[in-house]
């Protein structure tokens, strides 16, 4: 597609079970990245992935959260555990080798809800 | 402690008006980035600025970027309703590669 594709747009979860975030990012862009938004907040960095290098996983707040780019396209984000602190907008994006000079293109986001 | 710090957060005026949103910073950037974005929807960018003192104008929007590049400013001249949104600054350290850091955003109304 012509954009940033993230699935789901929406998930309820309860406490303690596993959750899976797809990123679907342009095709051709070597970098994709993870934010997370909270409620009217600033956008918190989580991890980095650039063509065929080790990720950047510097954000990542705690080891129940990880994620993999296959096939240096389609990206997951995987939360286990959840916690009711994990309630926020997860937005994906993607840029050519260099978002600092081009940009970041986001997707809609993964709204998820921990109860 | 917040690396990009935002003001006002919240600003509220009648459309025709002109405002300015600041973003400021004690660190160096390489380049900074200004994105909208809408209820439901990710961010949108606007613009890039990559050399101190660099001014930018998209329309009614003029965007500036601080001589030490620390700073970077925001001017919408006579706001409409269209504008209404949560603006972002995000800055690229030196240090960081592609990675941008972003400030809390402020939320913009512009009343008809």
């Amino acid at each position: 597609g012509a954009g940033v594709s993230q699935s789901p747009s929406n998930k309820v979860t309860e406490k303690g079970k596993d959750v899976e975030l797809r990123c679907d990012p342009i095709s051709g862009h070597t970098a994709l990245y993870w934010y997370r938004q909270s409620l009217g907040q600033g956008l918190e960095f989580l991890i980095y992935f650039q063509g065929n290098s080790a990720p950047d996983k510097s954000g990542l707040p705690s080891d129940r959260f990880s994620a993999e780019r296959t096939g240096g396209s389609v990206s997951t984000l995987t939360i286990q555990r959840t916690q009711q602190e994990d309630s926020a907008v997860y937005l994906c994006a993607s840029s050519p080798w260099t978002g600092r000079d081009y940009g970041y293109t986001f997707g809609s986001g993964t709204r998820l809800t921990v109860v | 402690t917040q690396l990009l710090e935002q003001s006002p957060q919240f600003l509220s005026i009648q459309e025709g008006e002109n405002l300015t949103v600041y973003c400021n910073s004690s660190s160096v950037f390489s380049s900074l980035q200004w994105y909208r974005q809408e209820p439901g929807e990710g961010p949108v960018l606007l613009v890039t600025v990559v050399t101190g003192g660099e001014v930018k104008k998209l329309k009614r929007l003029t965007f500036q970027f601080g001589d030490a590049r620390k700073d970077s400013s925001l001017h919408i001249t006579a706001a409409q309703p269209g504008d209404t949104g949560l603006y972002l600054c995000a800055g690229a350290e030196e240090t960081s590669g592609s990675r941008l850091t972003f400030g809390e955003g402020t939320q913009l109304t512009v009343n008809p």
